[in-house]
């Protein structure tokens, strides 16, 4: 079946350090890839989705190349922030009627 | 977030049965029930798509969903056990030719005694 999965945390990092959380999917269909990010008392909300293989998405600094190769979609960030302390989730849709599957999360502390 | 509402937002139950309710005001034609535990990623209970119920299998039949129509979804749980003890929830999203993000509410945080 579909599967994700991803950097296994916690992760922390200084302010102003780059980030990377790895992120790896199986499925034998064409999936929409998605990065979730989810502050303490939320609910996960998107950063942004790729829906096609070769494609970039990216939003409030941080971006991830759906690589159809490797499988993979690995999120970067070159300069993270105390506020990008959360949990972050990597999902798949397999685009054939199913839904949503969310890997483990990375929970990313930025400390000053 | 008020485009997905849920209440109650805190939940503290012994042995007892109780539901969960869910609007959502963005014109979604599918929603969810997730059931978030400590540390874990959200895990989809059951989704509504035009009415129709998926059901995770591993789900246990004390927990009914009820989709009265597409806009509102309840969940039933009767006679909670210590291991429901999670953030419940609900989400929506559009189910087309093309796969939308979910949009998440805030959650119902279940403690069971």
């Amino acid at each position: 079946g579909d599967s994700v999965t991803q950097t296994e945390g916690p992760v922390t990092l200084s302010e102003g350090t780059s980030l990377t959380v790895n992120c790896s999917y199986e499925t034998k269909q064409y999936p929409t890839l998605f990065w979730y990010v989810q502050y303490p008392g939320e609910g996960p909300q998107l950063l942004f989705k790729v829906p096609k293989a070769n494609e970039k998405g990216s939003n409030r600094g941080f971006e991830a190349t759906y690589n159809k190769e490797a499988t993979s979609f690995h999120l970067q960030k070159a300069s993270v922030q105390e506020s990008d302390s959360a949990v972050y989730y990597c999902a798949l849709d397999a685009n054939s009627g199913t839904y949503q599957r969310f890997g483990t999360g990375t929970k990313l502390q930025v400390v000053p | 977030n008020t485009k997905i509402t849920q209440s109650p937002r805190y939940l503290i139950l012994g042995r007892a049965n109780k539901s969960l309710e869910c609007e959502q005001h963005l014109g979604h034609n599918a929603m969810y029930w997730y059931k978030q535990s400590a540390e874990k990623p959200p895990e989809l209970m059951f989704l509504y798509n035009l009415k129709q119920l998926i059901r995770n299998e591993t789900v246990p039949s004390r927990f009914i969903p009820e989709c009265p129509d597409s806009s509102k979804l309840l969940l039933h749980i009767s006679a909670v056990d210590p291991e429901d003890s999670a953030v419940y929830f609900c989400a929506s999203s559009r189910r087309d030719s093309s796969n939308e993000r979910l949009f998440f509410g805030h959650g119902t945080k279940l403690s069971v005694l």
